[in-house]
């Protein structure tokens, strides 16, 4: 089975601007989580789809939205981008999404923000 | 809400030798779940070990192992016979039981010294 994948791997905006940031899961996978990892703040979990329904949300401002498709990619949207979006940002799926599933994660988008 | 902390920013072991990882957390559930990741240099994070809460036995896989002390709170991560593939960024996550987000400490750098 292939892995999760991330597309684009590397990113460089300059503030103000917005992206998006793809991400498939397992096949067969219907959970899709996202999570911000920078330096200062570690790893921080961001939202969780499963069915195309946002199923959890962490505590991120209204800029950082997603959706998930009804083939269980997701993506993920940043508006009006500041400096501190800088960011490797991770995606990863499971099953269920319920913690007794490993979830299992994508090799990432380096979002850099000038 | 809960926590993790991994007090040890960076570690280094000799090949071969044997390295402990700490790792604490806080929670007021009786029911969650206990990982830990591993992050290589530009690589995909992999799951470690993980340990049920309600499970006394502590988790073993190959040269891994957990010493779980539930009363402490306390998840540290054993290393026996290390390796130079072994060096690598390493997350304690914690994870309530049901659909919910892992919580991750803010790592510990492994290096593996030949």
């Amino acid at each position: 089975k292939a892995g999760v994948t991330q597309t684009p791997r590397y990113l460089i905006k300059t503030r103000g601007q917005q992206v998006t940031l793809s991400c498939s899961p397992i096949s067969g996978h219907r959970s899709v989580s996202w999570y911000q990892q920078t330096p200062g703040q570690g790893l921080q979990f961001l939202f969780e789809y499963f069915s195309e329904t946002q199923r959890n949300k962490g505590n991120f401002p209204g800029r950082f939205s997603g959706r998930q498709f009804s083939n269980s990619r997701s993506e993920m949207n940043v508006s009006t981008l500041e400096l501190g979006d800088s960011a490797l940002y991770l995606c990863a799926s499971s099953t269920t999404g319920n913690s007794y599933n490993e979830q299992f994660f994508g090799p990432g988008t380096r979002l850099t923000v000038l | 809400a809960q926590t993790v902390t991994q007090s040890q920013p960076e570690m280094s072991v000799q090949e071969a030798e044997t390295v402990t990882l700490s790792c604490t957390y806080d929670t007021s559930e009786s029911d969650y779940y206990l990982f830990w990741y591993k992050q290589p240099p530009s690589r995909q994070m992999i799951l470690v070990i993980r340990q049920e809460a309600y499970k006394q036995q502590n988790a073993t896989e190959n040269r891994f192992s957990v010493n779980f002390q539930k009363a402490a709170k306390s998840f540290s991560l054993k290393i026996s016979d290390s390796q130079l593939g072994d060096a690598a960024m390493y997350f304690c996550a914690y994870r309530r039981s049901g659909n919910t987000p892992l919580v991750f400490g803010k790592g510990t750098r492994l290096s593996v010294i030949a």
